[in-house]
Order: structure tokens, then C-alpha cells, then sequence
């Protein structure tokens, strides 16, 4: 079955820091993929999205490119800052399947 | 204001009494969902619906009930919950065709005794 595996938090930097947070994923039709942010007491929003094979989604600085080869969705901003503190999941959706496939999520704690 | 609405924010009740949270979306999206969400495991479909009186199970569907009578509406019934149940919930809706898109609610922490 299709599944998503992110890298264990907490991740914790100082503000201004880079950021990458690893996402690789396994799907037997040709998924799309998400990222997803919520921020504490919230409901998750959708961060940015890519829908093929190169495709760069972008969103409030962060980025993260489909890389069919490695099958992964590295999500990555160049300076983070205190209020991106938040869990961020990465997901896929595979054309003709109803659900998306979550992955278990990787907290960010931001200090300044 | 686009929202998905869930009531109530927080609940605590004990083993086997009835409960329901609801879930009310004002966008005119035909897909519903509802997620359970644990430590370590991520997000986890328990139902979804495809339109009004459309209902299919999603991943964990067991001792939970929905209904979709109208298309707004989607509520979740536990009908004897158990401890196992304790978690945070999340309503979601989306358009059909979008299916990665989904709007969320900002959850309902449920705690059964």
C-alpha cells in the first residue's frame, strides 16, 4: 500500500537556521504530494503542493521538490523563524484513491 | 469566512455513553472526512463521504458511525465509546477532484474514561 515516512522530531534550531525536514514516500500509481502545517491548537492547513515528477511547490519560504527518483519531498526553508513553530506532515494522494496517506508528522520548535 | 466548524472543541466522558461531534462546512464541497489523530501514528481515516448519503469507512472505521444527510453536515456518533477512542479528532472537506486539498477543522480533543 501507499504510505509516507518522515523524519523523527522534535526538530529544534535557532531562529534564522536553515530547515529541512525529510519526507520519502512509497505509492503504486503516481501520487501527488503535499506538505501540511498546524500550528499549536489548529487544524491543519495546507503548506504547498506538487503534482509531478520535478514539480517545485513554494509557499511563505518554504520549498520542496518532487524527486521521482528518490521518491521524496524534502520540505526545506532557508531561515526559519519563531513562529514557524508547528507540526508539518507530509502526505500523497494517488489518482482514483479517495483518501490522502499522512505521514506521522514532525514537530519544529523554533528558539530565538 | 470558509470554515469547517466541529463542536465540541473538548470533550470527557465516560465508557459507553453515546456522543456525537458534529462537523458543518460552509464551502459547498460534496467530500467529507473525518481523521483521527494519535502520537507517532499521524493521521487516520476513520470515514469519508462523497456527497449527500454517500458513506464509505476509511482506514479505522470501527465503533465509530457517520450520516450525510445534508451536504453541510457530516457527524460523527460513537455509540459506546471505549478508552481506545481517546484522541483528536479532525473534520475535513475538499471539492470533488482536489483530493489532496482538504480543509480542516480545528479539531476536537475527546477523552473517555
Amino acid at each position: 500500500g501507499d504510505s509516507v515516512t518522515q523524519m523523527e522530531g522534535p526538530v529544534t534550531l535557532s531562529e534564522e537556521a536553515f530547515l529541512t525536514i525529510n519526507c520519502t514516500y512509497t505509492a503504486t500509481g503516481y501520487p501527488s504530494l503535499f506538505w501540511y502545517v498546524q500550528y499549536p491548537g489548529e487544524g491543519l492547513q495546507l503548506l504547498l503542493k506538487a503534482t509531478k515528477a520535478d514539480d517545485k511547490g513554494s509557499n511563505k519560504g518554504f520549498e520542496a521538490t518532487y524527486r521521482k527518483e528518490t521518491t521524496s519531498f524534502h520540505l526545506e526553508k532557508g531561515s526559519v523563524q519563531v513562529s514557524d513553530s508547528a507540526v508539518y506532515f507530509c502526505a500523497l494522494s494517488v489518482t482514483g484513491r479517495r483518501a490522502l496517506t499522512f505521514g506521522s508528522g514532525t514537530r519544529l520548535q523554533v528558539q530565538p | 469566512e470558509a470554515q469547517v466548524t466541529q463542536n465540541p472543541r473538548y470533550l470527557i466522558t465516560v465508557t459507553g455513553k453515546k456522543l456525537t461531534v458534529t462537523c458543518s462546512q460552509n464551502m459547498n464541497h460534496e467530500y467529507m472526512s473525518w481523521y483521527r489523530q494519535d502520537p507517532g501514528l499521524g493521521l487516520r481515516q476513520i470515514y469519508y463521504s462523497m456527497n449527500v448519503e454517500v458513506t464509505d469507512k476509511g482506514d479505522v472505521p470501527e465503533g465509530y458511525k457517520v450520516s450525510r444527510k445534508e451536504k453541510r453536515n457530516f457527524p460523527l456518533i460513537l455509540e459506546s465509546p471505549s478508552p481506545n477512542q481517546t484522541s483528536l479528532y479532525f473534520c475535513a472537506s475538499r471539492t470533488s477532484g482536489r483530493t489532496g486539498e482538504l480543509f480542516f477543522g480545528e479539531g476536537s480533543r475527546l477523552t473517555v474514561l
